[in-house]
C-alpha cells in the first residue's frame, strides 16, 4: 500500500504567474482535500473532491480550482499568484464509504514560494 | 464558531515525562477530533481521533481525553521522548451538506523533549 505523493517537492513562481501541484491519493482512497499551510500556521481547508466533483470549499477564491481524475489523483491550480500564496500545500486522502471521508492522511507538501 | 483553541503554543518536556496537549472548541456539530503530528519540512500525520461519545482513547504512549460538556480534549504524551520532539495539531471536522468533510486545525505546539 502506498502512501500520499505530492509533486514537485519545491517550487518557485513569480507574482501573476500561473502554477499546478500534483497528488497522488493512498491506494484504496476515493477523495483527495487540499490544504493551505502558512509558516508557523495550521492547515487551512482549500476544496475536497470525490467522484471527480468538488464537494466542498473553503474561503478560498475561485483563482484556487482544482481536478481529480478517474484513478484518483487529483490537481492543485493557482491562477494570477499573488505574494500571500507562498505556503506548503497539503493534500489528503480518505475514503468515503458513504458516512464521510473523515481519516485524512497527509502528503509531504509541495513548497510554493512566490516572488 | 469554526475555531478549535489550542494551547500551549510551546512546550519543553524532560524525557520520560507527561507532555499535555489541549485544545477547545464551540461548535457542537463537530464529531470527530484527531490529533497529528508534524515534523519540520513534512506533512501532519495522523496520530490518533476521537469521536465525541467516547471519553477516552489510548494507543501505546498517545491518549486522548475529551470532555464533551466542556468541549475540550486533550493529547496526552506519556513517557515522551526526543524523537517525539515536533507540532503537534489538534483539529476538529464535521460532515457538511454536499457529503464533505473539513478539518478545521488549532495553531499548533512545538513540543521539545530535552534528554
Amino acid at each position: 500500500e502506498t502512501g500520499v505523493t505530492q509533486s514537485p517537492t519545491h517550487l518557485i513562481k513569480t507574482r501573476g504567474q500561473q502554477v499546478t501541484l500534483r497528488c497522488s491519493s493512498q491506494s484504496g482512497h476515493n477523495t483527495v482535500s487540499w490544504y493551505q499551510q502558512a509558516l508557523g500556521q495550521g492547515p487551512q481547508f482549500i476544496f475536497q473532491y470525490y467522484r471527480e466533483e468538488e464537494n466542498g470549499r473553503g474561503n478560498f477564491p475561485p483563482r484556487f480550482s482544482g481536478l481529480q481524475f478517474p484513478n484518483y489523483s487529483s490537481e492543485l491550480n493557482v491562477n494570477a499568484l499573488e505574494l500571500d500564496d507562498s505556503a506548503l500545500y497539503l493534500c489528503a486522502s480518505s475514503l468515503d464509504g458513504g458516512q464521510g471521508a473523515y481519516e485524512q492522511y497527509f502528503g509531504p507538501g509541495t513548497r510554493l514560494t512566490v516572488t | 464558531q469554526q475555531q478549535v483553541k489550542q494551547s500551549p503554543q510551546s512546550l519543553i518536556v524532560q524525557k520520560g515525562g507527561i507532555s499535555i496537549i489541549n485544545c477547545a472548541y464551540e461548535n457542537t456539530a463537530f464529531d470527530y477530533f484527531p490529533w497529528y503530528q508534524q515534523f519540520p519540512g513534512k506533512g501532519p500525520a495522523l496520530l490518533i481521533a476521537i469521536r465525541p461519545d467516547v471519553s477516552e482513547k489510548k494507543e501505546g504512549r498517545f491518549t486522548i481525553s475529551f470532555n464533551k460538556s466542556a468541549k475540550q480534549f486533550s493529547l496526552h504524551i506519556m513517557d515522551s521522548q526526543p524523537g517525539d520532539s515536533a507540532t503537534y495539531f489538534c483539529a476538529a471536522s464535521q460532515l457538511f451538506s454536499g457529503g464533505y468533510n473539513k478539518l478545521i486545525f488549532g495553531a499548533g505546539t512545538r513540543l521539545a523533549v530535552h534528554p
